[in-house]
């Protein structure tokens, strides 16, 4: 079973609003990610987790923090976003973070700042 | 640092027929895995195919094929009896063995027309 769920599945704040995101994957992989989609655009990637701690950090502003609370589970915490940050965000899981180790996404968050 | 070019942004093939689309990379690694992932309107990004560079052997997974050429650093895919189902943007993808960040390409966007 390959699947990774991410939820809400659509979700708009204001510029004030604190959110999260959540994702979670049952299928005993150790490494995480995030990623942000622009429309028409390939993904980007945030942020990686190994293992439960942050592996890389893709200079992401600070008004994103992302959080893992055990190998399951990814979080995305949002603060004090701006309209440009309204994107569709990816959760994906890999068995590790080896070459070979392929990476499967989940149905993302629409995000909408106003 | 990698590179992966799709030149074909649009596309579009009529139902039964089939239609092969294009990715060029560029990296100076010699041992990696390239993939084609599917993100139809639903948004989920879907593995399609994956192919290890050390094997000459193409990939096929059902309607699904490749066409690697590693001199030439070309990974096409070719889609046979092609659905209205197979609408979607398709991303071309690199990674190294040596790490685990995948380069996407700029995305084709497949109408199946019935």
């Amino acid at each position: 079973d390959t699947e990774v769920t991410q939820t809400p599945k659509h979700l708009v704040m204001g510029m004030t609003n604190k959110k999260s995101l959540k994702c979670e994957q049952h299928m005993g992989h150790r490494a995480m990610y995030w990623y942000k989609q622009k429309a028409k655009k390939p993904p980007e990637l945030m942020f990686v987790y190994s293992y439960e701690k942050l592996s890389i950090n893709e200079s992401v502003p600070s008004r994103f923090s992302p959080e893992c609370p055990n190998s399951s589970l990814l979080n995305l915490h949002l603060h004090a976003l701006q309209p440009e940050d309204s994107a569709l965000y990816l959760c994906a899981s890999s068995q590790g973070l080896a070459g070979s180790d392929t990476q499967y996404f989940g149905p993302g968050t629409r995000l909408t700042v106003l | 640092a990698q590179t992966v070019t799709q030149s074909q942004p649009e596309m579009s093939v009529q139902e039964a027929e089939t239609v092969t689309l294009s990715c060029t990379y560029d990296t100076s690694e010699s041992n990696y895995y390239l993939f084609w992932y599917k993100q139809p309107p639903s948004r989920q990004m879907i593995l399609v195919i994956r192919q290890e560079a050390y094997k000459q052997q193409n990939a096929t997974e059902n309607r699904f094929s490749v066409n690697f050429q590693k001199a030439a650093k070309s990974f096409s895919l070719k889609i046979s009896d092609s659905q209205l189902g197979d609408t979607a943007m398709y991303f071309c993808a690199f990674k190294p063995n040596a790490g685990n960040m995948l380069t996407f390409g700029g995305g084709t966007r497949l109408m199946v027309k019935p």
